[in-house]
């Protein structure tokens, strides 16, 4: 029973494009989306992260959209670098438990 | 300096055996984790202390026993090795109910052969 589900399970893009990556859940009580970014032999490091009050999060060139009615949140890139290559993780909270639940990744391949 | 540190990173080890992780955080959280990545590249959770007391246990295997000496450590210990558990385990921490980050170690890649 996958809660947090990332349906494409690797994204090309050419450096300088846009990087769209996809995630979805289904309960209802999650209430914080974070996204994350891991690169080989390294822990997942925090990238964005996104209330459930709000519908978009801006960090420098990391923007989040959640869609609660679709249950869907993206992670949107621009421009996309080399360097951004890794594999991102959605992940969901619900405020008043200790439980991050994961999406399954997307790696993330941004070509020069 | 080190937020969340695990030791060791890597471990091969035969079936049977028994081993143990160590975490450490220095962040002053009072939430700790233990996430298993396995060959699927699945995060999994598998439990989570709370100032020393146990919260969460997602059906992992009685093998598996985690300790928390106090609320900065949180070890993994792991009897009677199978070849399943061969995985990467991730040791994690954060001010829970608050929503905020979770902070990552560096992950320790276990290997039964």
């Amino acid at each position: 029973d996958q809660q947090v589900k990332q349906n494409s399970p690797s994204l090309s893009v050419q450096e300088g494009r846009i990087s769209i990556l996809n995630c979805d859940y289904t309960n209802s009580m999650f209430d914080y989306f974070l996204w994350y970014k891991k690169y080989p032999a390294e822990g997942p490091t925090f990238l964005i992260s996104i209330s459930s009050i709000k519908d978009k999060n801006e960090d420098g060139r990391f923007t989040v959209f959640l869609n609660k009615s679709a249950k869907h949140l993206s992670l949107h890139i621009v421009p996309s670098q080399p360097g951004d290559s890794a594999v991102y993780f959605c992940a969901a909270f619900t405020s008043g438990t200790y439980k991050y639940i994961f999406g399954t990744g997307t790696r993330l391949k941004v070509l020069a | 300096d080190t937020a969340v540190s695990q030791t060791p990173k890597y471990l091969v080890t035969q079936m049977g055996n028994d081993k143990s992780i160590k975490c450490e955080q220095n962040l002053g959280h009072d939430t700790m984790y233990w996430y298993k990545q396995d060959s699927k590249k699945f995060l999994k959770i598998m439990f989570s202390y709370n100032n020393k007391e146990l919260i969460i246990n997602e059906t992992v295997p009685n093998r598996f026993s985690p300790k928390s000496p106090d609320k900065a450590h949180l070890n993994l210990h792991i009897n009677s090795l199978e070849l399943g558990d061969s995985a990467v385990y991730f040791c994690a921490s954060s001010q829970a109910r608050i929503t905020g980050e979770l902070f990552f170690g560096e992950g320790s890649r276990l290997t039964v052969l």
